[in-house]
């Protein structure tokens, strides 16, 4: 386990459909976060996990957005009735803690509505 | 919220010059991270700036933390085009999220 993956790499779907995400984070990290990143911008904050817990969410986060944890492992990501406006980098990154040291980062999910 | 202003937001520099990015932030923080992305690739860790007068170099890259100014740079000594790529800055918000920066592009020109 070298680092977070994240699962798939791109993802090109219809206006309206739903998508799927899943991140594995470092084996040892118990904080897990999800990021969105549109062109030109800085990450924005998503939503966190700690073990299976979802204890925080960003106002970005919509109704359409839901993410589990459900064994404190790998999480996913899901965005239903997707609109053009949901296309973006979805990233995913994990901590040993409240990440004092950082977090590390997954190459991401960047995800296109057409 | 945690507002987070980059400066400039594009940089472009002759190799072998010298820059540095301002990264300023809006609220008491002592925890600063800065990355680097490349095109289309994610976010790597370049450095964690734990307190107030912290310094860290590596290669080409020095970065320092001023909490009491609210402020971090990151400074670039002899460009080389390697370097091309954005550099984000990111505050700790209160340990439960980063804020994020809205990046430098930096590109570096033989």
């Amino acid at each position: 386990d070298t680092g977070v993956s994240q699962d798939p790499r791109h993802k090109i779907t219809k206006r309206g459909q739903n998508v799927t995400f899943r991140c594995d984070p470092i084996s040892e990290h118990n904080r897990l976060y999800w990021y969105r990143q549109t062109l030109g911008q800085g990450p924005e904050f998503l939503t966190y996990f700690q073990n299976e817990a979802q204890l925080e969410k960003s106002r970005l986060l919509s109704d359409r957005f839901s993410a589990e944890r459900p064994k404190g492992s790998f999480s996913t990501l899901e965005i239903q009735r997707t609109e053009q406006g949901d296309s973006a980098m979805y990233l995913c990154a994990s901590s040993f803690g409240t990440g004092y040291y950082g977090y590390t980062f997954g190459s991401g999910t960047r995800l296109t509505v057409v | 919220e945690l507002k987070v202003e980059q400066n400039p937001l594009f940089l472009s520099m002759q190799e072998g010059k010298n820059y540095t990015i301002y990264c300023n932030y809006s609220t008491t923080s002592d925890r600063l991270y800065w990355y680097r992305q490349d095109p289309g690739k994610s976010l790597e860790s370049l450095f964690v700036l734990l307190s107030n007068g912290a310094v860290k170099q590596e290669g080409r890259l020095m970065a320092s933390l001023d909490t009491k100014a609210r402020l971090s740079t990151l400074h670039i000594t002899a460009a080389v085009h390697d370097l091309s790529a954005t550099y984000f800055c990111a505050v700790d918000g209160g340990g439960n999220q980063f804020y994020f920066g809205t990046g430098t592009s930096l590109t570096v020109i033989p």
